[in-house]
């Protein structure tokens, strides 16, 4: 049982690049969450989902995108990266309730150039 | 929306001191949780409170929920070079899909 696992666990970006990072979770959780965490500012939420085939905008959307196309994967997408969005990013998955304990990944360190 | 504050932002003690974090919400909450993050790592869940003036300890932390379920405190006995990291306050106002955390409170200790 590995609980929330990250992919990958560091990257480096130039301006303009995308990439997609992979959230997976093996608790059969229906909710999952995709975070950053920038100093001082605490983890503040960028998309989350409450099921399979769902998503729904946070408190940060604007520059990512989302798909739960499976219940235990959630990617986040960065289509145009910008500098702006060099942050640690976590993922986090809950089940019964969606206020109920979050479990979180290691978390990705992502850095734009 | 919903604001979750929480102060002070940082607090650096000896070690043998006691350490308080305060959280304070905009609105009621169903339910408040705690987690720590130690530095490097990830957020790890270490406690939730539903009731009105709830009160939970786990050895040397005790945690508070208010009587109008809008503010809660996290108190460390004696605090230890083991409980540096920061602690996070989250909550949700009734039934709802995600949680407001607040901005967490960095604690180091001096050994």
């Amino acid at each position: 049982n590995a609980g929330v696992t990250q992919t990958p666990k560091f990257r480096v970006l130039k301006t303009g690049q995308s990439m997609t990072l992979l959230c997976a979770q093996d608790m059969n959780h229906e909710y999952m969450y995709w975070y950053r965490q920038d100093p001082g500012m605490g983890l503040r939420l960028i998309h989350y989902s409450v099921g399979e085939g769902t998503t729904a905008k946070g408190e940060v959307p604007d520059g990512y995108n989302v798909s739960r196309l499976k219940k235990q994967n959630f990617l986040l997408g960065l289509e145009s990266a910008a500098p702006s969005q060099t942050s640690v990013y976590f993922c986090a998955s809950t089940g019964g309730q969606g206020r109920d304990t979050q479990y979180f990944g290691p978390g990705t360190r992502l850095t734009v150039l | 929306g919903q604001q979750v504050m929480q102060i002070p932002q940082y607090q650096h003690v000896q070690e043998g001191e006691d350490f308080t974090t305060y959280c304070n919400s905009s609105t009621t909450l169903s339910n408040i949780q705690w987690y720590k993050q130690r530095p490097g790592g990830h957020p790890v869940f270490l406690i939730q409170l539903v009731k009105s003036g709830e009160v939970k300890k786990q050895k040397r932390l005790t945690f508070q929920f208010g009587e109008a379920k809008k503010n809660s405190s996290l108190h460390i006995t004696a605090t230890q070079t083991t409980d540096v990291g920061t602690y996070f306050c989250a909550g949700a106002p009734g039934s709802n899909y995600k949680l407001t955390f607040g901005k967490g409170t960095l604690l180091t200790v001096n050994p």
